[in-house]
């Protein structure tokens, strides 16, 4: 299993806001900036969100992360069917000597 | 244009070798830690591993360590993936990635699939 824990499924209505979160310890989330990937299908991730809560020039301001000790969370309001897609967090670890992912997390849009 | 192009997938028999590349465009290679990062089908994203700027340090997955090097060529500006002793559950995507760090600078290419299998 992943050393950042993803719930592996999500889901909302449009308009919704929806929460992931990403558990991890002290020797990831907790001593670095976390990031957050978009992947839709047959396509290469793309960055939402970088040092725990900036976003890339591009990404909407419905978009929106957050951190609080070994934890952080991914914020999407105002949900839409384009955001339907998986979703991962990532952070450096200091006892693997590597990046490390969440398990991903399927975003699905009723 | 900001790119990175991944070459050299394919399919492989276990116990075999590859090599992946991949060439960046619109920005200055050099300057940039690279990783390569990996996915299987219909799996999550794995990361494999890191390299530094000048090629003097290299970070592996500890599902590679030992067969798969890393390496890079700033001249002519392409990151390479040395895969030795090639498993089935090495099979998947392979992305070539500058993966941001503070500056939100964030670069993927379009993936290489490697498959291993008799």
């Amino acid at each position: 299993q992943s050393v950042l824990t993803q719930p592996p499924s999500a889901s909302g209505t449009p308009g919704q806001r929806v929460t992931i979160s990403c558990s991890g310890s002290s020797s990831n989330i907790g001593s670095h900036t976390v990031n957050w990937y978009q992947q839709l299908p047959g396509t290469a991730p793309k960055l939402l969100i970088y040092s725990n809560s900036q976003r890339p020039s591009g990404v909407p301001d419905r978009f929106s992360g957050s951190k609080s000790g070994t934890s952080a969370s991914l914020a999407i309001s105002g949900l839409q069917s384009e955001d339907e897609a998986d979703y991962y967090c990532t952070a450096w670890d200091d006892g693997l000597d590597g990046r490390v992912f969440g398990g991903g997390t399927k975003l699905t849009v009723l | 244009e900001v790119q990175l192009v991944e070459s050299g997938g394919g399919l492989v028999q276990p116990g075999g070798s590859l090599r992946l590349s991949c060439a960046a465009s619109g920005f200055t290679f050099r300057n940039y830690r690279m990783n390569w990062v990996r996915q299987a089908p219909g799996k999550g994203l794995v990361w494999v591993s890191r390299i530094n700027t000048d090629g003097s340090t290299a970070t592996y997955a500890d599902s590679v360590k030992g067969r798969f090097t890393i390496s890079r060529d700033n001249a002519k500006n392409t990151l390479y993936l040395q895969m030795n002793s090639l498993r089935a559950e090495d099979t998947a995507a392979y992305y070539c990635a500058l993966l941001s760090g503070t500056q939100g600078f964030d670069i993927w290419g379009q993936g290489t699939m490697v498959t291993v299998s008799s």
